[in-house]
C-alpha cells in the first residue's frame, strides 16, 4: 500500500535551470511533509519540510509547495547545481510514523 | 552525538542463514524506525517503536522478519531464514518526541546469495 507516490523515477536538468520534483499522497491524515536527499552509500538526510497549515515553505534555493486539495506536493530547486544530483525522497507523517515515496533520482548536468 | 549508528555496514550471507542488523539511535530519541530501501518501492517502513514498544509492524513483510528494542539505546532487526529477495539496504532512523524529522543511520547493505 503506497501511501506516498513519486511517479518519476528520474529527472535530468541542466545546471542553472529549475528542478521540479513531484509527490502525491493518499492518506488525508498526513499533516507534515518532508523531503530527504540521499547520496550513494549514505543515509537520507533531511532537506526541507512543510506543515499542512501552509502551502509554501522556502529555504534558499529550495522551495516546497503543498496543495492539500490535490494531495500533492512538489520540491523546486532554483538554480539547480551539479551537487544537487542525488535521490530525493518525499515523506509524509501523521501520528509519528513516517512514510516515504520510492524516490526520484535527480541528475544536474554541467 | 555521533548520530544513528548501524552495524554492520555490509552483510553478505547465504540463503537460509539468520541475519541480525543492529541500530543505536540518537540518545534521547523516543521513536525508532526500520526502513528497507529497494529500487522498486523506495523506502518502505517496516516497523517503528515508541519508548521501546513496537507501535506498527504492518510493514514487516513476513514472519521471517522480527524486530526488538530491549532498551532505549539498542534495536535489532532479524531475518530468519534469509532469502535472496531480502537483499536490500536497511535503514534505521530515530526521532525525538518534539522533532518533526527523523535522522537516519548510514544503512546496512544486505546481500543474500
Amino acid at each position: 500500500d503506497q501511501q506516498v507516490k513519486q511517479n518519476s523515477p528520474s529527472l535530468s536538468v541542466q545546471e542553472g535551470r529549475i528542478s521540479i520534483l513531484n509527490c502525491d499522497y493518499t492518506n488525508s491524515m498526513f499533516d507534515y511533509f518532508l523531503w530527504y536527499k540521499k547520496y550513494p552509500a549514505e543515509g537520507p538526510t533531511f532537506l526541507i519540510s512543510i506543515s499542512s497549515i501552509k502551502d509554501k515553505n522556502e529555504d534558499g534555493r529550495f522551495t516546497v509547495f503543498l496543495n492539500k486539495s490535490a494531495k500533492h506536493l512538489s520540491l523546486h530547486i532554483v538554480p539547480s547545481q551539479p551537487g544537487d544530483s542525488a535521490v530525493y525522497f518525499c515523506a509524509a507523517s501523521g501520528g509519528n510514523d513516517m512514510r516515504f515515496g520510492a524516490g526520484t533520482r535527480l541528475t544536474v548536468k554541467p | 552525538d555521533a548520530g544513528v549508528i548501524q552495524s554492520p555496514r555490509h552483510e553478505v550471507t547465504e540463503m537460509g542463514q539468520e541475519v541480525t542488523l543492529r541500530c543505536k539511535p540518537i540518545s534521547g530519541h523516543d521513536y525508532l524506525f526500520w526502513y528497507r530501501q529497494t529500487m522498486m518501492r523506495g523506502l518502505e517502513l517496516l516497523i517503528y517503536f515508541n519508548n521501546n514498544v513496537p507501535i506498527d509492524d504492518s510493514g514487516m513483510p513476513e514472519d521471517r522478519f522480527s524486530a526488538k528494542m530491549p532498551n532505549a539505546s539498542f534495536s535489532t532487526l532479524k531475518i530468519q531464514p534469509s532469502e535472496p529477495r531480502d537483499s536490500a539496504v536497511y535503514f534505521c532512523a530515530s526521532m525525538g518526541t518534539e522533532d518533526t524529522e527523523a535522522f537516519f543511520g548510514q544503512g546496512t547493505r544486505l546481500t543474500v546469495v
